[in-house]
């Protein structure tokens, strides 16, 4: 069974510039999730789907980070403009279903903002 | 909302011994609590996972306890070898179809010689 997928592994960006990250989650996972990890802490939720409708963004800057999932498939998490802090690893997960709750995560995107 | 507190943050131990790495959590409608290993610069892996309906989980050498009354659970590892260094990390969430993991901050295990 093939894992989440996810690209660019590393992407080096300006403050102010934009930039996007791309997840595919196992297949047949209705549920996608985004975290962000800072170095030196735990993973935190940015935004949950399921199927392609957001169950929780509470915790996601919207001023500046967005992410869609349209074919209930892929995602994509964009942010615009980055700032410096938000250089972290970007975890994409996915489970079979929201009710089933053993997340299987991507390897990541390594964001750095100079 | 949730909130877990892990520790402790580092815990260097001989080859051989045992280590023990403790979460308290805030939220007591918490019934899924998972462990996950995180090597340098890899994924989260699901190493053991316990719900709220059992008391202790062992797989081989790992085992994790839950005590729902004290709203606390701890990940325990026997005969440590040098490949279970890295970072562990526990978490807590409700089942149901927004089931957010809220992750605590890890805890750094270095397994010596």
């Amino acid at each position: 069974e093939a894992g989440v997928a996810q690209s660019p592994r590393y992407k080096i960006i300006e403050k102010r510039q934009s930039v996007a990250f791309w997840c595919n989650p196992i297949s047949g996972h209705a549920t996608l999730y985004w975290y962000q990890q800072i170095l030196g802490q735990g993973p935190k939720l940015l935004i949950q789907f399921q199927n392609n409708g957001v169950v929780d963004d509470s915790q996601l800057p919207k001023d500046r980070f967005s992410a869609e999932r349209l074919k209930g498939v892929d995602s994509t998490l964009k942010i615009q403009p980055a700032k410096l802090e938000d250089s972290a690893v970007y975890l994409c997960a996915s489970s079979l279903s929201g009710t089933i709750n053993e997340q299987f995560f991507g390897p990541g995107t390594r964001l750095t903002v100079l | 909302g949730e909130n877990v507190e892990q520790h402790p943050s580092t815990l260097s131990v001989q080859e051989g011994d045992s280590a023990v790495i403790k979460c308290t959590y805030s939220d007591s409608a918490s019934n899924y609590f998972p462990w996950y290993k995180q090597e340098l610069g890899k994924r989260p892996q699901l190493i053991i996972d316990i719900r709220s309906n059992v008391g202790e989980k062992k797989d081989q050498r790992i085992a994790v306890t839950l005590n729902k009354t004290a709203k606390h659970f701890s990940l325990h590892i026997t005969e440590t070898q040098p490949e279970d260094s890295a970072v562990y990390f526990c978490a807590a969430s409700r089942t149901g179809t927004a089931s957010k993991l809220t992750f605590g901050t890890g805890t750094r295990l270095q397994v010596t010689l």
